[in-house]
Parts: structure tokens; C-alpha cells; sequence
């Protein structure tokens, strides 16, 4: 079965610094895994996916997330926050058909000022 | 370009009114078809999926159903609503296939049970 932690409700960096949201992962198979980003009253919108290509995936709004396998993580992060990325972060991985995915209970990211 | 469509994107309802909430999807066929909900503070609650016309499964046993009248309509009905039915529901969709298909998301309807 598969499953993601997101760890960390709720992240406050400050504006210009380093965002780092949490992701792991269990799998009994190779994973697929995606970030989706939903700003406030809105859907959710995808930020980046990983297919089991290049183990760096880089998405919009310069955020990436680094695949690794040997700590089933895969982190989202981006160099330098903006007063924009304040939203809630959501971590997934999806199941074999592709029918369905499993989801995080998300991560509210804060930008100070 | 596929676009996915959702209304109304707010409702007020008395307990014990039914609900209908719809969604449509534009631009593909045959798409697999999801209804989330979201309540305040919490991640995202799967509750039906559909892979074909007429053809939905159930995640959650609670007084909501689902329907599939037509390949891209997807539609979220409830007799009664609860108090406990509060919250942002949320219509996606991805194309029939493999694991590593995206599910792209409608914009949300937001309803609040008083």
C-alpha cells in the first residue's frame, strides 16, 4: 500500500530564505510521486512530479524536490521564499492504476515579511 | 486544453436540505473522476471515484452518493447534509492509464451546512 507524512503542519520561513516542506514515503512498489501548491479558496495545482527519470524534479515557481530512494523521502524546496508562496503544500503518490492517490495532510507554509 | 469546471463555488445549506454538486470536465474522454472533500484545517478526504459512466467507488461510507450520468459529468448528491458536511469539496481528474498520470484539479465549491 502506499502512503506519504508530510512532517510539519506548518512551516514560517522569512522572506529570501531557504523552504524546505517534508515528504516521505511508503511503497511497496517504485513510486510516483507528486508536490501540488493550494492557495487559498482554490484547487490544488501541480508543482512538480517524479516518474522514476531524473531524480531531481524541478517544477514551477523555482521550487524543486530530490527523489531519494535509500531515505524514502521526497522533499520540496526552493533557494529563496517569496512573499507569493505562502499556501498549503500537498505531497502524493499514487497507486498502480493510477486510480487513485494518496494524498498528505499537507503543509501550511508561511512567509514572513 | 482540458479545463475542469465546478459549481456553485459557494452554497449555504440548512441541515437536512439535499445537495447537488457538479462537475465537468472539457477537452478529453474517458477520464477518471474524483470528489474530494476538505474540511477546515485537514488534508484532502477521498470519496468516490469513477473510472467509466455509471461506475463509482466509495472510499468513505457516509450519507453522500455520487453519480456519472455522462463521460465527463460527475456529480456529488446528499438527501440529508449533516453539520459534519461543512467544508471545500474538490472535483479532479486523470486520464485512464498508468500511475503516473496527474490529477488536475477544479477550482472547489465551498459549502457550508448551518
Amino acid at each position: 500500500a502506499q502512503s506519504v507524512t508530510q512532517l510539519g503542519s506548518h512551516v514560517s520561513v522569512s522572506e529570501g530564505a531557504l523552504v524546505l516542506l517534508r515528504c516521505n514515503y511508503s511503497s511497496s512498489v517504485p513510486p510516483y510521486l507528486f508536490w501540488y501548491v493550494q492557495y487559498p479558496n482554490q484547487g490544488l495545482q501541480l508543482l512538480l512530479k517524479y516518474t522514476s527519470a531524473a531524480t531531481l524534479v524541478k517544477g514551477i515557481n523555482g521550487f524543486e524536490a530530490e527523489f531519494k530512494k535509500s531515505e524514502t523521502s521526497f522533499h520540496l524546496t526552493k533557494p529563496s521564499a517569496h512573499m507569493s508562496d505562502a499556501a498549503e503544500y500537498f505531497c502524493a503518490v499514487s497507486g498502480n492504476t493510477g486510480n487513485q492517490f494518496y494524498f498528505g495532510t499537507g503543509t501550511s507554509l508561511t512567509v514572513i515579511p | 486544453s482540458q479545463t475542469i469546471h465546478q459549481w456553485p463555488a459557494t452554497l449555504v445549506q440548512p441541515v437536512g436540505s439535499p445537495l447537488s454538486l457538479e462537475c465537468t470536465v472539457e477537452g478529453t474522454s474517458n477520464p477518471n473522476l474524483y470528489w474530494y472533500r476538505q474540511a477546515a484545517g485537514r488534508g484532502l478526504q477521498l470519496l468516490f471515484y469513477s473510472v467509466g459512466i455509471g461506475q463509482i467507488s466509495s472510499e468513505v461510507p457516509q450519507n453522500l452518493s455520487a453519480s456519472r450520468p455522462q463521460d465527463r459529468q460527475f456529480i456529488l448528491s446528499s438527501k440529508k447534509l449533516l453539520l459534519s458536511d461543512s467544508g471545500f469539496y474538490l472535483c479532479a481528474w486523470n486520464r485512464a492509464g498508468g500511475p503516473t498520470d496527474t490529477q488536475y484539479f477544479g477550482p472547489g465549491t465551498r459549502l457550508t451546512v448551518l
